[in-house]
């Protein structure tokens, strides 16, 4: 079983608002991604966990927090995000670092 | 720097019409090349990963080729159910972990 969840499926969010997003792995998977990808555009790296420690962030705006409470679990805290954050936001998780990547089905964010 | 290009960048093709779709490539430390197949809206499936020149991976109606600059995906008497975009993403090793560098994809319609 390969499978990554992602909850909600969509989120509306105004620009002063707070809200997380929720990825779940029991794959036993100790490495966990987050991407963004816009329309038509493919997916964008933001942040890598690998052993539940932060271990790559693509100089993300800090309106973006990623956490990683425990090996099964990663989250992204949205905070006073603009219109063009808007997109689908996808997480993944591999073995390791070094190991296929398989995606949840995303979230889709939109930020008014 | 990385770069990975996709072509066509959109297909059409007939029910049972055969045809390739290309990706090329230039990366320092090439680790692996992957397929994935995403459809609109939903989060990218892996289809195939090859780690060396003349490497082939089948599945189903879809094989997968590389060389030492690039890789096509061959898809023989296409579906209607095989209508998809397809990212092909490279896969190189850093320090802090290993990073995929995705195309920009080729969408792909099969008509009936």
């Amino acid at each position: 079983d390969t499978e990554v969840t992602q909850t909600p499926k969509h989120l509306v969010m105004g620009m002063t608002n707070k809200k997380s997003l929720k990825c779940e792995q029991h794959m036993g998977h100790r490495a966990m991604y987050w991407y963004k990808q816009k329309a038509k555009k493919p997916p964008e790296l933001m942040f890598v966990y690998s052993y539940e420690k932060l271990s790559i962030n693509e100089s993300v705006p800090s309106r973006f927090s990623p956490e990683c409470p425990n090996s099964s679990l990663l989250n992204l805290h949205l905070h006073a995000l603009q219109p063009e954050d808007s997109a689908l936001y996808l997480c993944a998780s591999s073995q390791g670092v070094y190991y296929v990547q398989y995606f949840g089905p995303g979230t889709r964010l939109t930020v008014t | 720097e990385d770069q990975v290009t996709q072509s066509p960048e959109a297909l059409r093709l007939q029910e049972g019409e055969s045809s390739s779709l290309n990706c090329s490539y230039t990366v320092s430390g090439l680790r692996g090349l992957f397929w994935y197949r995403q459809d609109p809206g939903k989060g990218p499936e892996f289809l195939f990963t090859l780690y060396s020149a003349g490497e082939e991976k089948e599945k189903e109606r879809l094989k997968a080729t590389l060389t030492k600059k690039e890789s096509f995906l061959h898809i023989t008497a296409p579906k209607p159910e095989d209508s998809a975009t397809y990212l092909c993403a490279v896969w190189r090793r850093e320090t802090s972990g290993s990073r995929l560098t995705f195309g920009e994809g080729t969408q792909l319609t099969v008509n009936p």
